[in-house]
Formats: C-alpha cells, structure tokens, sequence
C-alpha cells in the first residue's frame, strides 16, 4: 500500500491564482481531511470527508472547496490564492476499524504552497 | 471551545529521559494521542491512550494520563538523535474529529 499520497510537494502561486492540491489513498478509508500547518499553531482543519458525495467545513475553510467523487480521492481546490494561505497543507484519512476506536489519522507528506 | 496546549521546545542531551507535557480542556475527551512529525514528513501515530486509562507503556515510551487535570504526558526514556522531531499532542471525544496542539519541537545533543 502507498498509504496516502499527496501532489505536489512543493508549489508557488501568484495571487489570485487558483490551484487543486491532490490527495489519494488506497487503505479504503471512509475518511479523509484536510489541514493546514503554520508555525506556532499546530494543525487547522480545513474541510473533511466522511465518505464519497459527503464534505463539511472545519475550523478554517474560507478560501478553500472540496469534493469526494470516489473513496480514494479528496482534492482541495484554492479559488483565488492569498498570501495568507502560504503554508504547508496535510491531507489525512482514517476509519472506524482502526486503532482506538477508528480515530486514528494516517497523513500524507504534505505540499508546501508558497503564495507571493 | 476545545483546546490542546504544549511548550514549543525541549532540549535533552542523548541518553536522558525526555518528557513531553501537553494540556487538554475538553473533559469528554476519549482518545489522547501522541503523533511524531519528522522533517519534511507528515505525522505518525506514536501512541494513544483511552481515558479511563491512567498510564501505557511501550518500549521506550511511557503515557501518563491525569484525567483529573487534563493532563497527558509523553517519556521517551534513553532518548536518541533520532528522536529529535516534532511531537503532537492530540484528543478526540469520538468520531473522526481531532484537536491538536501546537507541537513540540524535541532537540536532542549528543
């Protein structure tokens, strides 16, 4: 298994640029997530995915849309890219046969996106 | 709301004990984690303690749970360089939804 793997690793946009960051998984999960990472404030929830056709919004979401068409895949689309939106994004996925009552996250390498 | 605190740095010398502390506020909490990022990677699972449990050990690494203060702790005993990364703290009260704290960051000299 590959677990779950994100592209790109690193990219850099302009503002105002859109851009769709990748996230696959082959481990079956049912769920999938999105966070940011920034210096001093641990990891942010953008939107989840508790199965295919089904998203929510988490702590931080503006700027930012998701879609879960298949179990495997959950991009994350940036509308219109912000300085504020510079950091590294982690996608993660889990299920409820997992360690410790399926809360358990598996996360990708992460991308990290530089917008100037 | 809830909230997961840590101090942002430690530094041991190798072969010492290290001890990471973190604090929660979410007295539902169920789940405790111990996640280790390692430079340009994503977290791993480390280790995870149920809340109606007060200590776990496993090899090297011993979790402390004080439910009553909302407390965890994490013992990496005989620490080694390759234990310098990032620790997250991290609680869930069910379901998928997770808190984490801030991280610390786990200098170890030789």
């Amino acid at each position: 298994n590959a677990g779950v793997t994100q592209t790109p690793k690193f990219q850099v946009l302009k503002t105002g640029q859109s851009m769709t960051l990748q996230c696959a998984q082959d481990m079956n999960h049912e769920y999938m997530s999105w966070y940011r990472q920034d210096p001093g404030m641990g990891l942010r929830l953008i939107h989840y995915s508790v199965g295919a056709g089904i998203t929510d919004q988490g702590e931080v979401p503006n700027g930012y849309n998701v879609s879960r068409s298949t179990t495997e895949d959950f991009p994350l689309r940036l509308l219109s890219a912000a300085p504020s939106q510079t950091s590294v994004y982690f996608c993660a996925s889990g299920d409820s046969r997992g360690l410790a009552g399926g809360n358990t996250q598996y996360f990708g390498p992460g991308t990290r996106l530089t917008v100037l | 709301g809830e909230d997961v605190e840590q101090s942002l740095f430690l530094s041991v010398r190798e072969g010492d004990s290290s001890v990471i502390n973190c604090t929660y506020t979410d007295s539902s909490s169920t789940y405790l984690y111990w996640y280790k990022q390692e430079p340009g990677a994503g977290l791993q699972l480390l280790t995870y303690i149920f809340s109606n449990m007060d200590m776990k050990q496993d090899q090297r690494l011993t979790v402390l749970l004080n439910k009553k203060d909302k407390h965890l702790s994490l013992r990496i005993a005989d620490t080694q360089t390759g234990d310098s990364a990032i620790y997250f703290c991290a609680e869930s009260t069910g379901g998928f939804k997770t808190i984490f704290g801030a991280g610390t960051r786990l200098f170890v000299k030789a």
